[in-house]
Parts: structure tokens; sequence; C-alpha cells
């Protein structure tokens, strides 16, 4: 079946620190995986997506692989900021289940001053 | 273009009582789905309809049920409310079902 395992946190950074944040996944098929951000008080937005191997998103100075031969889809920013402080998720779509995303648990992150 | 709205946005409720929750999709978007999210069990997936028609279900108990109408709106409902209803309930729109999903802000339900 499909599943998406990712670093719970929370995460807490400084200001212009680098950001890693993990994400694995198992899949029937070719899924298409994506990052979702979440604000306080907010519902989900679309941070980026890949749809198939090698590919990357990219949004926002936020980045992420698609590595088929690790399962992985690691999200990294080269400098983050205050503004960036929230939660996200790692899902994947596709496979043999049409309509329906499968989302990790998700990272709180928190960055500082 | 207009994202996806939903309404209301915040509702308390009491045990026993129903509930229905409306999803407006992104005007020409046909396929909506459902999450209801929780700190204990994360995102989990409800339903998910396209053409007015439910095409994938998640493991909830029959008390959840859905609909979509012929302009793609969809409302679900929740009968018999109990208090681990209370959660972030979400709608996503896509284009078609292997389209990117896009969210609305969610409805906040408090059952008491």
């Amino acid at each position: 079946g499909n599943s998406v395992t990712q670093m719970e946190g929370p995460v807490t950074l400084s200001e212009e620190a680098f950001l890693t944040i993990n994400c694995t996944y198992t899949a029937t098929g070719y899924p298409s995986l994506f990052w979702y951000v979440q604000y306080p008080g907010e519902g989900l937005q679309l941070l980026l997506k890949a749809t198939k191997a090698d590919d990357k998103g990219s949004n926002k100075g936020f980045e992420a692989t698609y590595r088929k031969e690790t399962t992985s889809f690691h999200l990294e920013k080269g400098s983050v900021q205050v503004s960036d402080s929230a939660v996200y998720f790692c899902a994947l779509f596709g496979g043999s289940t049409l309509g329906r995303l499968y989302f990790g648990r998700g990272t709180q992150l928190t960055v500082w001053p | 273009k207009a994202g996806v709205t939903q309404t209301p946005r915040y509702l308390i409720k009491t045990r026993g009582q129903q509930v229905t929750l409306s999803c407006s999709p992104i005007s020409g978007h046909r396929s909506v789905s459902w999450y209801q999210q929780t700190p204990g069990q994360g995102l989990q997936f409800l339903f998910e309809y396209f053409s007015e028609t439910q095409r994938n279900k998640g493991n909830f108990p029959g008390r959840f049920s859905g609909r979509q109408f012929s302009n793609s709106r969809s409302e679900m409902n929740v009968s018999t409310l109990e208090l681990g209803d209370s959660a972030l309930y979400l709608c996503a729109s896509s284009a078609g079902q292997k389209e990117t999903q896009y969210f609305g802000p969610g409805t906040r339900l408090l059952v008491l």
C-alpha cells in the first residue's frame, strides 16, 4: 500500500540556517510527490511537487528532488526566515488509488530571529 | 481564480447532533476530496467525489457521508456527533482525479 514517513520534529532553527526535512515513501506504481505547508489557523497550501523520478520541485527557495532509488523526497531550504515557521507535510498521490493524498504526520518548524 | 471556499469556518455542536459542512471548489474543478485533521491522527482521508459520484472512501463510520452537486460543490454530513469528531475538516479540489489538489481553509468543528 501507499504510505509516507517524515521526521516529526519539532525542528527549531535560527534565521538563515539550512533546513532539511526528511521524507520517504512506499507506493505502488509511480506516484506524484508533494510538499504542503500549513500556517497557524489555515488550510494546506501547495508548496512544491514532482511528478516523476529525478524531477526537482522548487518554490519560494524550497526544493525537493524525487529520488526513486531511495524512495525519498526531502525538503530543503538554504536560508530559512521567521516567516517560514509552519507545519510541513509530505504527501503522495497516485498509483492504484485516485483522488486521494497520503500524508506524513507533519513537521513543525519554528524559526527564531 | 478564486480558491476553494469552505463554510462555515467554525462550528460548535453538542454530542448527538448532526452537522453539514460545505465546500465550493475552484471554478472548473470536478473532483472534491475531504480530509479530517486531528492532533492525534493527523490527516485522514474521508472520501472523494468526481462528477457527482463517490469514487473513493476512507475508513470512517457510516455517520460520515457526503455528496456532490452538478456544479461540483460538495457537502459532507456527520450524524450523531461524538466528542472525537472534533477536528479541522479540510476540503480539496482538483481538475481531475489525477491532478494536484488545492485545499480550502477548513472548517473547525468542536463537539461538546
